[in-house]
């Protein structure tokens, strides 16, 4: 069965605070790996990534895919309290064309 | 820039009535999506459209229905409300196959007592 398995699913930090978030998994016809932001209402598109060992960046916020290892990692440096969120990791593939493959997601909560 | 619109944003229901989410986007994507969030839950897919005319089930569909006349709507049906259907309620459209990059309407909280 594909699946998608986040941890922590949750993380309390403080402000300029660095954080690593992290997502494995296991899905038949990989595709690519998605991350998402959810704050109150609807996930906001961060990152997708097709190629291991490739990181992209935007602003203070970067991850990386490693295909062999079946993992990717969120980073987040210097933390704001507007880092505070659900961060989801979703993988395309499978079975249909039409699924991304959602994990649990980590809530994170960046104290002042 | 509207992007993708879901209506109502609230609902409750009674068990056994029935009610219709709407969708609409105006980015002129082909691909469009629901899916429900239950709490400490990812997402879960439970239709899809890949263009006017064409749906296919997902991951979680009993219960619900869909139709897709047109490429701006998406609508979707339940029928007889159970409890096990209160969630959150997304639609979402993409631009290219496969659910990458999708674009999230802003959630239809809904709740079956």
């Amino acid at each position: 069965e594909d699946k998608v398995v986040q941890s922590p699913l949750s993380l309390v930090v403080h402000e300029g605070d660095t954080v690593t978030l992290n997502c494995s998994y296991e899905v038949t016809n990989f595709r690519s790996l998605l991350w998402y932001k959810q704050e109150k209402k609807a996930p906001t598109f961060l990152f997708m990534l097709t190629s291991s060992g490739i990181e992209k960046k935007s602003g203070r916020l970067s991850s990386i895919l490693d295909k062999k290892e079946l993992f990717s990692i969120l980073n987040i440096t210097a933390t704001q309290t507007g880092d505070s969120a659900v961060y989801l990791c979703a993988v395309s593939g499978g079975g249909s064309q039409g699924n991304l493959i959602f994990g649990k997601g980590t809530k994170l909560s960046v104290k002042p | 820039n509207a992007g993708v619109t879901q209506t109502p944003k609230f609902r409750i229901l009674k068990i056994g009535q029935s009610m219709t989410l709407q969708c609409a986007q105006d980015m002129n994507h082909n691909y469009m999506y629901w899916y429900r969030q239950d709490p400490g839950m990812g997402l879960k897919l439970i239709y899809y459209s890949v263009g006017a005319g064409i749906t296919d089930k997902g991951e979680v569909p009993n219960g619900y229905n869909v139709s897709r006349s047109t490429t701006e709507d998406f609508p979707l049906r339940l029928e007889l409300a159970a409890p096990s259907q209160t969630s959150v309620y997304f639609c979402a459209s993409s631009y290219s196959s496969h659910g990458e990059k999708l674009f999230f309407g802003s959630g239809t909280q809904l709740s079956v007592l």
